[in-house]
Formats: C-alpha cells, structure tokens, sequence
C-alpha cells in the first residue's frame, strides 16, 4: 500500500528563517511525487512534480529535492505569505495518495 | 483560461439526505478525479473518470457514485449522508488518464459540506 508521511506536522518560522519540510514515502513504481500548496478553504495549488532519485526543482523560494526514500521542500529566506499548508502527494499504480501535510507559519 | 470549477462551494444537508456536487474540468482535460478532505488531513481519493469511464475507485462505500458526462465535467453523489461525510470535496482534472500527469493534477477550490 502507497503511504506518504510529511513532518513536522506545524512548523513556525521568523520571516527570512530558512528550513525544510519533509516527505516519506513507499510507493510501488513511482510515476511522480507532487507538491502542492494549500491556502485555507481552498483547493491545493500544484507547485513542483519529481520523477527520479537526484531530480530538483526550483521556483522562487522553494527547491524541492527527491532521493529513493524521501523528499525535501526547502524554502529560503520566507515571507509571511508563504504560510499555507504544503501537502505532498506520490503517483504510482494508483491515483495520487496524499501525506496530511505540513502547515507552515511565517512570522514578520 | 477558467480553471477546475465546483459548484456549489457550500452545502448544508442532513443526515440520511442525498447530495450531488458538480465539476467542470479545465477546457481540453479529459479526466476528472474526486477527494474528499476532511479537516486536518490530506485529500482521499474517491474516483476516476477519464473519457467517461470509471479508471479508479478509492476505499469508500457504495453510498458514494459518480459519472462523467460527454462534455467532461463530472458528478459526484453522496446517499444517506452521515456526520462523518463532512468534508470539503475536491475535483481535479488532468490532461492525461492513467498516465503520468507532468504538470499535476489541476485542483478546484472544492465543496464545502456540513452533515448536520
């Protein structure tokens, strides 16, 4: 069975305090790993997909890595509008299975 | 472009009502997939539609069913709602069936439902 674990659960950071989210998972034939980001009362916003161990990807502040076991959402000096809920999710035989997410907070 | 949308964005139904959310999949997106989210967790899967034709179904009773329509977009139906249905329900299109999605699965803002 496809699982996905993200940790921590909360994480609160001081504007311009960088860290990383991380994401677990077992799949059977990994297709893809997303990540999305998730404002409250709405639906997730697709931010990165990753397809293979050593791949990485960009945009703005957020780089997401992937190894065989785990991937990382790093986000780089943050803002306060970065505080959202980051939810990763893998692709293999089945449709996406989701992890419950990191809700993150950024302080100004 | 419009996006996924979802109607309606909020509901209030009673237990043992039934429901039926609609969603019109992004213009030229052929498959259509429901999750539902309960608060504090990430999104469940509970179906797949591509070209009209169920492609998966998730760990969920038969009170739920859903349908495609020629045009694309989908229902999803809910029966003998229970408390535990409270959820907000979400639809995604892709432009791709059992296939790798490269640029993701395209998110509505989703259904607000309250079981009461």
């Amino acid at each position: 069975e496809d699982q996905v674990t993200q940790s921590p659960e909360a994480l609160r950071l001081q504007e311009g305090e960088s860290s990383s989210l991380n994401c677990s998972y077992t799949v059977s034939g990994l297709r893809g790993l997303f990540w999305y980001r998730q404002d409250p009362g709405k639906g997730p916003e697709f931010l990165f997909t990753l397809y293979s161990a050593g791949e990485e990807k960009e945009k703005e502040r957020l780089k997401a890595t992937l190894t065989k076991k785990e991937s990382f959402l790093h986000i780089t000096a943050p803002k306060p509008e970065d505080s959202a809920t980051y939810l990763c999710a893998v692709q293999g035989n089945t449709p996406l299975v989701f992890g419950k997410g990191t809700r993150l907070s950024v302080i100004a | 472009d419009a996006g996924v949308t979802q109607s309606p964005t909020h509901l209030i139904k009673t237990r043992g009502q039934h429901v039926t959310l609609r969603c019109s999949p992004i213009s030229g997106h052929k498959s259509v997939s429901w999750y539902q989210q309960v608060l504090g967790q990430g999104p469940q899967f509970i179906f797949q539609y591509y070209e009209k034709e169920e492609r998966g179904r998730g760990n969920f009773p038969d009170r739920f069913s859903a349908r495609q329509f020629p045009n694309y977009s989908s229902e999803l139906n809910v029966n003998a709602l229970l408390l535990g249905d409270s959820a907000l329900y979400l639809c995604a299109s892709s432009s791709e069936g059992q296939g790798l999605a490269y640029y993701g699965y395209t998110f509505g803002s989703g259904t607000r439902l309250t079981v009461v």
